[in-house]
C-alpha cells in the first residue's frame, strides 16, 4: 500500500489556469507538508500543516493555497499559474515531531506552458 | 536561520568502494535533527538515515552511516560497498528551531552520486 500518494503525477497546463494537486497519506500522521523542487533540484518547504495549524512560508505567493479537508489529506491549489511555477511538487507527512522522519509522495511534475 | 551546505555537486565512486558525501550545517538551536534522503532518477524521495543533535553515537542503517561531528557542524553520509543502484541525488536536510516551524526540513542543494561498474 502506498503510504503517501499524490495525483496527478504529471500536470501540463496553460498560463493563467487554476489547478489542484491532491495528496493523501494512510499512515495516520498528524503533520503534512508541501515542497517545491525546482529545475536545479533544490527542495524548499512551502507549507506545513499540523493538527489544523497551517504554517505558511512567507516566500510562497498567495496564489498557492493548501486545503486540508481532514488529517489524511492536504491538497494544493494554485491560481493564475505562471511559467515559474513549473517544478516538481512533493507532498510529505510525518508523525513524530521529535524524530520527524518525513515520508514523501512520488511527486507531481507541473509544467506551465 | 538554518542553512545546509553540500559542497559536492557531483561524485563518482567505483562499485564496491566506500564513498563519503559531505554536509555541513549552521544553526543556533541546541536541538535539531539531521537527515539524508536519496532521490533516484525515478524522482521519489527515499529516507535513508537520521541523527539527533543529542545522540551520543553516530547513526547507522545498513550500508549507510552518518559521520556526525557536532563541534564542526558536519553530518557526512558514508555509503559502504557502493552498488550501481546507489547512483542518485543525495540530499542532506535539517530540522530545528522552535515553535510551529520546528518540524520543517531545510534541504541542501544535493550531491549527484554516480557509481561506476
Amino acid at each position: 500500500d502506498t503510504a503517501v500518494s499524490q495525483t496527478p503525477k504529471y500536470l501540463v497546463t496553460q498560463m493563467g489556469n487554476d489547478k489542484s494537486i491532491k495528496c493523501e497519506q494512510n499512515l495516520g500522521h498528524d503533520t503534512m507538508y508541501w515542497y517545491k523542487q525546482d529545475s536545479k533540484k533544490f527542495l524548499k518547504i512551502m507549507f506545513s500543516y499540523n493538527n489544523k495549524e497551517l504554517i505558511i512560508n512567507e516566500t510562497v505567493p498567495n496564489r498557492f493555497s493548501p486545503k486540508s479537508p481532514d488529517k489524511a489529506h492536504l491538497n494544493l491549489h494554485i491560481n493564475s499559474l505562471e511559467l515559474g511555477d513549473s517544478a516538481v511538487y512533493f507532498c510529505a507527512s510525518s508523525q513524530d515531531l521529535v524524530k520527524n522522519e518525513q515520508f514523501f509522495g512520488p511527486g507531481t511534475r507541473l509544467t506551465v506552458l | 536561520a538554518q542553512k545546509i551546505t553540500q559542497t559536492q555537486p557531483g561524485m563518482f565512486v567505483q562499485e564496491k568502494e566506500a564513498v563519503t558525501l559531505d554536509c555541513t550545517y549552521d544553526t543556533s538551536d541546541p536541538s535539531y535533527g539531521l537527515f539524508w534522503y536519496k532521490q533516484p532518477s525515478s524522482g521519489e524521495m527515499i529516507f535513508l538515515i537520521y541523527q539527533g543533535s543529542y545522540d551520543q553515537q553516530n547513526a547507522t542503517e545498513g550500508r549507510y552511516s552518518l559521520n556526525f561531528q557536532k563541534a564542526r557542524k558536519s553530518a557526512n553520509l558514508v555509503i559502504s560497498a557502493s552498488q550501481l543502484g546507489d547512483s542518485a541525488m543525495y540530499f542532506c536536510a535539517m530540522r530545528g528551531g522552535s515553535g510551529a516551524g520546528s518540524y520543517q526540513l531545510t534541504f541542501g542543494k544535493g550531491t549527484k552520486l554516480s557509481v561506476i561498474p
